[in-house]
């Protein structure tokens, strides 16, 4: 079965400290990988995905993801983060049933900044 | 730049009453979804809508939900008689393309409480 795994469910980081968010996703064919961000009440904004080719993506916001099909991982990064990086962030695998297309998620990581 | 917009952003109701729940999705969009968050849970995939019908639908989308596009610009989700359960953040999304690489868009969340 499709899933996926967010395996920290919050972190707190310094601003100006890098951040690495992990993603490990479970899907039998090739993935169509993505990262959300949720601010607090705000929907959800795609930072970056990831359909083929070079595995490391860039995104907006200075955010970037790199695609490990060997550790089936996914992990965003950034090299210094800001304070209004402060956000809930969505891990997701696009999966296909028929002429379907949807979306199944990680629980979520939320990330706290300390000034 | 277009965007989803959803009303309304909370809506407080009883157990078993009606709530119509209205999204206006990005005007040259084809495919419709509903996802919902409940409070510290995954997103989930509820429903996908294209072509003035449903595309597919989870388990959790019962006899209870209901979508319609009555028109040229609105997609709206129908809950008949809600239950505590149904208390969460309801996701519209729109896409414009059937491929798994088109990103999905999505509103800010009407948020339904039901006491």
């Amino acid at each position: 079965a499709q899933s996926v795994t967010q395996p920290d469910i919050h972190i707190t980081v310094s601003e100006g400290a890098s951040l690495e968010l992990r993603c490990n996703y479970s899907y039998g064919a090739t993935p169509y990988l993505f990262w959300y961000v949720q601010s607090p009440g705000q929907g959800l904004q795609l930072l970056l995905k990831y359909f083929s080719g070079d595995t490391l993506v860039q995104g907006i916001k200075g955010f970037e993801a790199e695609f490990k099909r060997s550790q089936s991982s996914f992990n965003l990064r950034k090299p210094s983060v800001h304070w209004s990086d402060a956000a809930e962030y969505f891990c997701a695998v696009g999966v296909s049933a028929g002429n379907n297309r949807k979306l199944i998620w990680g629980l979520g990581t939320s990330l706290a900044v300390n000034p | 730049e277009p965007e989803v917009t959803q009303t309304p952003s909370h809506q407080v109701t009883q157990m078993g009453q009606e709530v119509i729940l209205r999204c206006v999705p990005i005007s040259n969009h084809l495919y419709f979804y509903w996802y919902r968050q409940i409070l510290g849970q995954k997103v989930e995939f509820l429903v996908s809508f294209y072509n003035n019908e449903i595309s597919e639908k989870s388990e959790i989308f019962d006899d209870q939900f209901s979508v319609e596009r009555p028109d040229g610009s609105n997609f709206t989700l129908k809950i008949r008689s809600t239950k505590l359960e149904d208390s969460a953040m309801y996701f519209c999304a729109s896409r414009d393309s059937p491929l798994n690489t088109g990103e999905l868009f999505f509103g800010e969340g009407s948020r339904l409480t039901v006491l």
